[in-house]
């Protein structure tokens, strides 16, 4: 079935250093890859997203690229601060059988003052 | 507040009883998913309504669960005889879907603690 993998589970940087996170997804045929943020207690929220006719978008400090051939998409956050942790979420927008759209299981990130 | 919405916030109840969660989405949106979400996990698709009909289920949902969106507007969602293995955040999300994109706002979402 479809499936949505992310990298690392964990990750720690110090404040001002970047940050990546990378997933890989298993439906070619998916177009729609969004990203989302979730602080402790709090619902997920969409922080980027990137369509499949685009490499790569950026948005002050977060940027995304896609690598369609390999299918695998990342998250890149630069001078990250410590308002930046959280649990990431990678997801891909399937077209198997009715569309919709598959998360992965998270990165957690922690940035250390 | 126009954002999704959802009722209860919290929920305790006793292994076997029933409950019922509601959603009330983003007035616009064509879409309404359930997600469920444990510690640590990311969203898990339960299922979704594209206005009043319901396209997918997800395979791993008992025959315990369902969900109906009657009117192509607000959705419930429905566990009957509740196992402790239930407990999780339910969380609903509501989508303005077309060909290239699909993004999804979610609720605050339902924590349900079975006994």
């Amino acid at each position: 079935g479809e499936n949505v993998e992310q990298h690392p589970s964990t990750l720690s940087v110090q404040e001002g250093d970047s940050a990546v996170i990378k997933c890989t997804y298993s439906d070619s045929a998916s177009n729609y890859f969004p990203w989302y943020k979730q602080e402790l207690g709090k619902r997920p929220q969409l922080i980027i997203d990137i369509r499949s006719n685009v490499g790569e978008k950026k948005d002050q400090r977060i940027a995304v690229t896609l690598n369609k051939t390999a299918k695998h998409f990342s998250l890149h956050i630069t001078e990250t601060q410590p308002e930046d942790s959280a649990v990431y979420f990678c997801a891909a927008r399937t077209k198997t059988s009715y569309d919709k759209v598959i998360f992965g299981p998270g990165t957690s990130l922690s940035v250390i003052p | 507040d126009t954002g999704v919405s959802q009722d209860p916030r919290h929920k305790i109840t006793k292994r076997g009883q029933n409950v019922t969660f509601r959603c009330d989405p983003i007035s616009e949106h064509n879409r309404l998913y359930w997600y469920r979400q444990t510690l640590g996990q990311g969203p898990e698709f339960l299922t979704y309504f594209q206005n009043e009909a319901q396209l997918e289920k997800s395979r791993l949902l008992s025959d315990r669960f369902s969900a109906e969106r009657p009117k192509g507007s607000f959705s419930t969602l429905e566990i009957q005889r509740t196992e402790q293995g239930d407990s999780a955040m339910y969380l609903c999300a509501s989508s303005f879907s077309s060909v290239s994109t699909d993004t999804q706002y979610f609720g605050p979402g339902t924590r349900l603690t079975v006994l």
